[in-house]
């Protein structure tokens, strides 16, 4: 495992709440990535992240935002949580060795 | 940003090689290529990346074409558990790593 975890694990939440999903490494990693992932469209990039307070939007960023307070953790943050965000999201990390990434078990997230 | 082009499905008998494929026609001379492979309900699992060179590990080998335009991933004994999808992607740590949906392997016993 390459020293990440993911929290929630599962959440079920209402429309129009706010939900916080957490990214936690202990590799020291600079580069960390949120994904989601549903049926039909593979993983998409959400936001990703190549430093502390550094951030950028990948693909599918409506609806989202992030923050990185320290190099250890990546939160992706729904303001408002829509039926449309239910998804299975991925958080990845990538470092210097290797120049790849690594994934996170995944947090299910149903809106309801 | 450069993409990657893999069949939507493949099947392989099971203990035969099997070769994947994946064509990068406007992969940059910095990009990387990256295999990943995917189980159902869990994250994707790193196989194998490499940049010019074939390169070789303990799941998989990795063929490179001499332009880069295209690349293949060979498992060289299927077994069931090598039943996933698997996606061929361009990128280099930093940069952003786009996924496509892969190519889903059955493995025939």
């Amino acid at each position: 495992d390459a020293g990440i975890t993911q929290s929630p694990r599962h959440k079920v939440t209402e429309t129009g709440t706010p939900v916080t999903l957490r990214c936690h490494q202990t590799e020291n990693h600079r580069y960390m990535y949120w994904y989601r992932q549903d049926p039909g469209h593979g993983l998409r990039l959400i936001h990703y992240s190549y430093g502390v307070k550094d951030t950028d939007k990948g693909e599918v960023s409506d609806g989202y935002s992030v923050s990185r307070s320290k190099t250890e953790d990546f939160l992706l943050t729904l303001e408002s949580a829509t039926s449309s965000q239910t998804s299975v999201y991925f958080c990845a990390i990538g470092g210097s060795s290797g120049n790849t990434i690594y994934f996170g078990e995944g947090s299910w997230l149903t809106v309801v | 940003d450069a993409k990657t082009t893999q069949p939507n499905s493949m099947e392989s008998n099971e203990e035969e090689p099997v070769h994947l494929p994946c064509n990068h026609s406007t992969i940059s001379g910095t990009d990387y290529i990256h295999w990943y492979r995917q189980l159902p309900s869990q994250g994707p699992e790193y196989v194998i990346h490499g940049l010019t060179s074939n390169v070789n590990n303990r799941m998989a080998s990795l063929a490179i074409a001499e332009d880069r335009k295209s690349s293949t991933l060979i498992l060289h004994r299927a077994t069931l558990r090598d039943a996933a999808v698997y996606y061929c992607i361009l990128g280099y740590t930093g940069n952003q790593f786009y996924f496509g949906t892969g190519t889903s392997l059955t493995v025939i016993p």
